[in-house]
């Protein structure tokens, strides 16, 4: 149980287009999603914390306009990257949490955005 | 802010043997939680062990034991009769109670197992 489901699992963009990822709960609701990101070799960094039917709230230094969260519904958040840049290439992972659940987030799979 | 710190930047174990992967963290809450996850070269993060902060008892999985020691503030983990399937990056994460809380994360241990 607790499986979250990420796509696509790899996208490649020409610069200064948008890019959406979706995270999926697939197995429960989940109250809470969270969406990080990972450079090579480094730790993960949280970039927002989104609340179904709530709007993200985002970590200090990250642009709340150019990474868009979406969490519409209780098995679906989205992320989308607008106007990416060659810098936006990255790791992106969600994770997802539920309310009266353990208190573990389970995380997807993951997704590897490179932006030409 | 709470931090975690993992002063290990790659760790090294032969196959059968054990590893003990450290961690410290920063905090003033009494309600929180640690983790260790393990990310394999898939990327795909794995929770291997959960610590509640109240419990006094270590928590074991299997192979896996962590040493939660609350007052010096370290939680170090516990490999044993590691396999191939254990290389890995080892992440420590705290967060506090909640399930809407976020997880702060060390920078990782790379473990390397060989025969």
């Amino acid at each position: 149980g607790a499986v979250v489901s990420q796509h696509p699992s790899w996208v490649i963009c020409k610069s200064g287009t948008s890019v959406k990822i979706e995270c999926r709960s697939l197995d429960f609701q989940a109250t809470t999603m969270f969406w990080y990101r990972q450079f090579p070799k480094q730790s993960l960094m949280l970039m927002a914390t989104s609340n179904e039917g709530s709007k993200a709230t985002y970590e200090q230094g990250v642009e709340k306009d150019k990474f868009l969260i979406n969490h519409a519904s209780l098995t679906l958040s989205t992320l989308t990257v607008t106007s990416a840049h060659p810098e936006d290439s990255s790791f992106y992972i969600c994770s997802a949490s539920f309310a009266g659940g353990p208190e573990t987030q389970y995380f997807g799979p993951g997704t590897r955005l490179l932006v030409l | 802010a709470q931090t975690v710190t993992q002063s290990q930047p790659e760790m090294s174990v032969q196959e059968a043997e054990t590893v003990t992967l450290s961690c410290t963290y920063d905090t003033s809450e009494s309600d929180y939680y640690l983790f260790w996850y393990k990310q394999p070269p898939s990327r795909q993060m794995i929770l291997v062990i959960r610590q509640e902060a109240y419990k006094q008892q270590n928590a074991t999985e299997n192979r896996f034991s962590v040493n939660f020691q609350k007052a010096a503030k370290s939680f170090s983990l516990k490999i044993s009769d590691s396999q191939l399937g254990d290389a890995a990056m080892y992440f420590c994460a705290y967060k506090v109670g909640g399930t809407a809380s976020k997880l702060t994360f060390g920078t990782g241990t790379r473990l390397q197992v060989t025969l």
